[in-house]
């Protein structure tokens, strides 16, 4: 079936650094990708699109000059937390949409957890 | 902007019940999708559905767009079905989901 990698899993960054999770589907391409965010106990939240080629598109009260979105392959999408913030540690996790594919569902990371300190 | 309320929160039950997780929209959609999210927080997709009916081994989902409502169903529970299901609905076919607060089930031996 198709994989969607998310890497890393788990990471803890100081305040003020930088972190970059990637997202990678294996066996398959994937124009489009999604990020999302989850706080404990909350719904999941669409942050982003993610397209191959072109600029991210981002959800209503996402500063994209913080979460920088790059969809260089059409395999692979890369968020990168800028300076980031104990307020945002979270649950982060990316889907990927077959290239293509119509009516299909969509295939998840396993999801990165950010720790900010 | 899609209100996606679930029921119940918290669900206990004992293997080889029969369970049911229920979803209620407020607007009108394009596709429901339900989802399994497991305690490491990964997420795999059970259905997506914009009428109808689907099964799925021991899984069948319903949906009723006049009615803004869906089901998910699982026949026989098993301990391994624990984990949390969410619903998410997607307004104009272009993926982006509003999702639900999800589901606790916990299916005790």
């Amino acid at each position: 079936g198709a994989v969607v990698s998310q890497h890393p899993s788990r990471v803890i960054c100081k305040s003020g650094t930088s972190v970059k999770i990637e997202c990678r589907s294996l066996d398959f391409q994937a124009t489009t990708m999604f990020w999302y965010r989850q706080f404990p106990k909350q719904s999941l939240m669409l942050m982003a699109t993610s397209n191959e080629g072109s600029k991210a598109t981002y959800e209503q009260g996402v500063e994209k000059d913080k979460f920088l979105i790059n969809h260089a392959s059409l395999t692979l999408s890369t968020l990168t937390v800028t300076s980031a913030h104990p307020e945002d540690s979270s649950f982060y996790i990316c889907s990927a949409l077959p290239t293509g594919a119509y009516n299909s569902p969509l295939h998840f990371g396993n999801g990165t957890r950010l720790t900010v300190t | 902007k899609n209100e996606v309320e679930q029921s119940p929160q918290n669900l206990t039950a004992q293997e080889g019940e029969f369970i049911t997780i229920n979803c209620s929209y407020s607007v009108g959609i394009s596709a429901l999708h339900w989802l399994q999210q497991h305690p490491g927080g990964g997420i795999v997709s059970l259905f997506m559905l914009s009428s109808g009916k689907k099964k799925h081994g021991r899984l069948i989902a319903t949906i009723n767009i006049q009615e803004k409502h869906s089901s998910l169903h699982i026949t026989a529970s098993h301990p391994r079905d624990s984990a949390v299901y969410i619903c998410a609905v997607e307004a104009g076919s272009n993926y982006k989901l509003t999702f639900g607060k999800g589901t606790l089930l916990t299916v005790n031996p």
